[in-house]
């Protein structure tokens, strides 16, 4: 199957700095990618759709200027979390639907666990 | 609240069978998939149902009925890998592949 991959797996960073966490689809092409959060033993909430050449689409509740997303390319989906704070500590997950292929399947990345102290 | 419910917690004996089942709202519904999910690790795909009906993949099936809004999972002969979460997805029909999880289930399987 295609292979989603994700870079850093694991950031340790202090309050007020910005992290930035990167989405690759490697064997495949992907004009959309999701980004979910997930807190310890909840589910994924979906933060954003990114839109490869436009502008990422924000699920109410998650503020823009703080999760910046940038798709840059077809195969590299960025985000990047601005001013971090101990209350975004929390497990980032990327995703992307193969069009090409004809299952419904979206491939998750591996994930990137972040820690703000 | 959750668009998605489904039980937060089963436990069964290896070899057994468990069926996790999966309520939805209707609005923007394009079809229901399940996904597992080990501790620390992505979420991996099981099914996919867009049509009523049963899908059949190995030991784990899915079942969809639209007029009721509900799906289940089945997992058979449980093995004590199949340990882990368990999320029902709702796929909409504002953007190909956009996902909204249910709560998951947390599958404990014992010896």
């Amino acid at each position: 199957g295609a292979v989603v991959s994700q870079h850093p797996s694991r950031v340790i960073c202090k309050s007020g700095t910005s992290v930035k966490i990167e989405c690759r689809s490697l064997d495949f092409q992907a004009t959309t990618m999701f980004w979910y959060r997930q807190f310890p033993k909840q589910s994924l909430m979906l933060m954003a759709t990114s839109n490869e050449g436009s502008k990422a689409t924000y699920e109410q509740g998650v503020e823009k200027d703080k999760f910046l997303i940038n798709h840059a390319s077809l195969t590299l989906s960025t985000l990047t979390v601005t001013s971090a704070h101990p209350e975004d500590s929390s497990f980032y997950i990327c995703s992307a639907p193969d069009r090409a292929g004809s299952s419904y399947e979206q491939y998750f990345g591996p994930g990137t666990r972040l820690t703000v102290t | 609240g959750q668009s998605l419910e489904q039980p937060s917690e089963v436990t069964a004996v290896e070899g057994a069978i468990v069926q996790i089942n999966c309520t939805y709202q209707t609005s923007g519904f394009y079809g229901l998939s399940w996904y597992q999910q080990h501790d620390g690790g992505a979420p991996t795909f099981l099914s996919y149902n867009a049509l009523d009906g049963l899908e059949e993949t190995g030991r784990f099936s899915s079942f969809l009925s639209r007029s009721d809004s509900y799906g289940y999972l089945l997992l058979q002969e449980l093995q004590m890998k199949d340990s882990a979460s368990y999320f029902c997805a709702k796929m909409t029909t504002d953007s190909w592949g956009k996902l909204q999880f249910g709560a998951g289930t947390q599958v404990v399987v014992t010896p």
